[in-house]
Order: C-alpha cells, then structure tokens, then sequence
C-alpha cells in the first residue's frame, strides 16, 4: 500500500523556468510533510517541509504548497536551475511519539541549460 | 550541530559472507534512528527504526538485522549475505517529538557477488 505517492517519475524543464514536482498522499493522519533532494550515490538532503497548519512554505527558491482536502502537495522551484537536476522525494508523517517517515518513490528532475 | 556518519562508503562481498554496516550520530542525545535502503523503482524503504538502546523494530522481514548497543551508534547486520542484499543503504536520524525532520548519513554501496 503505497501511501505517498509521486506519479511523475521524470520532469525535465527550461533553466530560468519553474519547476512544478506533485505528491499524492492517502493517510488521513499525515500531518508533517517533507520534501527531500538526492544525487546519485549521496544521501537525501532535507529541503523543506510543511505542517498541515499551513498551506505553504517557502524558503528562497522552493515553495511547497499542501491542499489538505485533495490530500496533494507540490514543490515549486522558481527559476530552475541545472544545479536543481537531482531525484526530489516527498515524505510523510504523524506528530507524536515516534514518527515513522513514509517517503514516496521519487521524481527525478532535469533542468535543461 | 548534529552529524551522522555511516561507513563503509562502498562494499563488494560475496555470497553467504556477514555483514556490519555502521552508522554513528553526534551532537544529539536520544535520537530516532533508522535505516533505509534504496532500491531501482521503489524509492526509500525502511527496513528498521530504533527508539532507545536495544530497541529495534523491523519494518520489513529479511535476511538483515540491527542493532543499538550505544544511544548515537546504530548497526545493520548480516550473517550470510544474499544477491538481492545488495543496494544503497542510508542511516537516519531524527529528533524525538512531533513534525520532525530526519536527517541521513552518506550512503552504503553494496554489492554481493
């Protein structure tokens, strides 16, 4: 049961032009969100992250916005930049006690110089 | 700061051998700890977490095991190593409270032969 979801496994955009990734979650007691960055063969780098008191977040380039009725969160990066050409993956998770982090499959974006 | 570390960084092993990745955090006390492996396709998947010293759990059954002899030390293990073992393994860390964020160490290559 894949309970977040990346149904885009590739992207490829225009340096200079915004880049929209999706994530799809079924859970409804999900409540933080997470966006990580991974190149190949390094370990995911936390980018962002959003609770399910907002319905958006932004920190510098990247904005994730979450639309809690549509269980749907996006990650914006605007301008794109050929540096941005890595896997992005979305996670989930409830608040309290212990956090099990449940991470979506990954899309993996292409930022055309 | 906090900083996790993970090693070896690279492994080839053959068939039926053991196995002991390990993965050490700094500048935290009582953190979360996990191990994830990533594999083509199927994004990240938790194979174990840990809350406190020798307390493991296991998300999914499989020829590994982990242990946390130490509160910062965190180690997957085998005694004989199968072909499908082989993949990119990630240690992570997290706080413990709500809407936390996890952080992972460098990454293990292994490969079985």
């Amino acid at each position: 049961d894949q309970q977040v979801k990346q149904n885009s496994p590739s992207l490829s955009v225009q340096e200079g032009r915004i880049s929209i990734l999706n994530c799809d979650y079924t859970n409804s007691m999900f409540d933080y969100f997470l966006w990580y960055k991974k190149y190949p063969a390094e370990g995911p780098t936390f980018l962002i992250s959003i609770s399910s008191i907002k319905d958006k977040n932004e920190d510098g380039r990247f904005t994730v916005f979450l639309n809690k009725s549509a269980k749907h969160l996006s990650l914006h990066i605007v301008p794109s930049q050929p540096g941005d050409s890595a896997v992005y993956f979305c996670a989930a998770t409830n608040s309290g006690g212990y956090q099990k982090v449940t991470f979506g499959t990954g899309t993996k974006l292409q930022v055309i110089p | 700061s906090q900083t996790i570390h993970q090693w070896p960084a690279t492994l080839v092993q053959p068939v039926g051998s053991p196995l002991s990745l390990e993965c050490t955090v700094e500048g935290t006390s009582n953190p979360n700890l996990y191990w994830y492996r990533q594999a083509a396709g199927r994004g990240l998947q938790l194979l174990f977490y840990s809350v406190g010293i020798g307390q493991i759990s296991s998300e999914v059954p499989q020829n590994l095991s982990a242990s946390r002899p130490q509160d910062r030390q965190f180690i997957l293990s085998s005694k004989k190593l199968l072909l499908s073992d082989s993949g990119f393994y990630l240690c992570a860390w997290s706080q413990t409270g709500s809407g936390n964020t996890i952080y992972f160490g460098e990454g293990s290559w292994l490969t079985v032969v």
